[in-house]
């Protein structure tokens, strides 16, 4: 059974760097054809694809952040690690990991909320 | 960038209802469609990939197909549930940057 848990601060200050972690099980990501993503998701608002990591050390990132995003994988303690440099109060939101399927994500994990605020 | 647009942006229906959202992508995505439902408070589940293929363990109450341009789809929903009320996307994983629609909300009529 895959499962994927993301942990991170509830409160950040704005021009400050937010590490987000993927702590997940079930798969190894290692090699070709599995990968983790990480989506947010603004209050009320809809799913944004920020970037994804492969097994073989692949990464992609959303244009828009790419500046601001660095995502890294540690094979050994099962994680993901997506960091957010100089955040804005508009960064606030619930930021999800989820398995990257052939086409899709699934399973996601149950999501972290984060404020950005002074 | 590829834009997902989905229509309605929201729908009421009552339990029993057919329901049908649909899904238009700017470009040619091929058959890299996924659809996810969203409850309140909840994560996205991946209900349909690859524009018709259910996911394990999802009703097949929910079905998807496309008009075979590679660009319209559409998420069929039978004999609606209490369980099925809440957010629906579509998101393309044809080209990155990976995008969603902006979602269709499904409530109680």
């Amino acid at each position: 059974q895959i499962t994927l848990k993301e942990s991170g601060p509830t409160l950040v200050k704005p021009t400050q760097t937010l590490t987000l972690t993927c702590t997940f099980s079930g798969f190894s990501l290692t090699g070709t054809g599995v990968a983790v993503g990480w989506i947010r998701q603004p209050p009320g608002k809809a799913l944004e694809w920020l970037a994804l990591i492969e097994g073989d050390g692949n990464k992609q990132y959303s244009p828009s952040l790419s500046d601001r995003l660095t995502i890294t994988k540690d094979t050994s303690k099962n994680q993901v690690v997506l960091e957010i440099s100089d955040v804005d109060p508009v960064d606030t939101g619930t930021y999800y990991c989820a398995h990257r399927l052939i086409m899709g994500f699934g399973p996601w994990g149950q999501g972290t909320l984060v404020f950005v605020s002074s | 960038d590829i834009q997902m647009t989905q229509s309605p942006f929201s729908l009421s229906a009552s339990v029993g209802d057919r329901v049908t959202i649909t899904c238009r992508a700017s470009d040619d995505i091929s058959s890299y469609l996924s659809w996810y439902h969203q409850r309140p408070g909840k994560a996205p589940r991946l209900l349909i990939y690859a524009v018709s293929n259910l996911e394990d363990g999802v009703s097949p109450r929910f079905s998807g197909s496309g008009s075979g341009s590679g660009t319209d789809f559409t998420l069929t929903i039978t004999d609606l549930q209490p369980e099925d009320f809440g957010m629906y996307y579509c998101q393309q994983s044809y080209s990155f940057p990976w995008t969603f629609g902006q979602g269709t909300r499904v409530d109680v009529k």
